[in-house]
């Protein structure tokens, strides 16, 4: 069974610098998805960013981006410029790619935004 | 814009009710999610389902059934509700196209607590 990894219950960050959130996988296939979500106080889970882990470069969108290690099966978001709206639960998820869309999550990482 | 809707965004109910969590989604996706959140755990999946009148289990089925009639609507019911079901339950839908990697679309979430 595959499972991810969250190390970090809680970070902080002040705004407008940068943050790394961490995330492990264990899976034995080769072709998978990675995502990473953020969930704000509203609830709403939001998509962020979409690593597929045939394509060696890292994904980009904006302030975010992710450093994949697929050898190391690590899946790190960094965000750049941390703004005050950052502030939520982040999630890292795993999809095999025949798994149906069913994802796999993390436990989650609580990032709060210093003014 | 995608939207799933989760009916009921706050329920309280007793010990040994019969609890109904629906779930529409406007986007004529195939595939509908039960997930339940709780914290340090992340997400874990209840049920999925890939078409009408289809359903499979996920991770943690016992003690909850679905029910999908429509292709839109998605329900997860509790037959008797216990305590240990007081949690945030997230629906979620995607399209069957492998297109940009079958992005998950989730809703507000429900929060169920059992007393």
């Amino acid at each position: 069974a595959q499972t991810v990894t969250q190390s970090q219950p809680e970070m902080s960050v002040q705004e407008a610098e940068t943050v790394t959130l961490s995330c492990t996988y264990d899976t034995s296939e080769s072709d998978y998805y990675l995502f990473w979500y953020k969930q704000p106080p509203s609830r709403q889970m939001i998509l962020v960013i979409r690593q597929e882990a045939y394509k060696q470069q890292n994904a980009t969108e904006n302030r975010f981006s992710v450093n994949f290690q697929k050898a190391a099966k690590s899946f790190s978001l960094k965000i750049s410029d941390s703004q005050l709206g950052d502030a939520a639960m982040y999630f890292c998820a795993y999809r095999f790619y025949n798994a149906g869309n069913m994802l796999t999550f993390g436990g989650g990482t609580r990032l709060m935004v210093k003014p | 814009d995608v939207k799933v809707t989760q009916s009921s965004r706050y329920l309280v109910k007793r010990t040994g009710e019969k609890v109904f969590l629906e779930c529409v989604q406007d986007m004529d996706h195939e595939n509908m999610f039960w997930y339940r959140q709780d914290p340090g755990l992340g997400l874990r999946l209840i049920y999925f389902s890939y078409d009408v009148k289809m359903k499979e289990k996920g991770d943690i089925p016992e003690g909850y059934s679905v029910s999908r009639e429509k292709k839109e609507r998605f329900s997860l019911i509790l037959e008797s509700a216990s305590t240990n079901q007081t949690s945030m339950y997230l629906c979620a839908s995607s399209s069957h196209l492998r297109v940009s990697g079958n992005t998950i679309y989730f809703g507000e979430g429900s929060w169920l607590t059992v007393v």
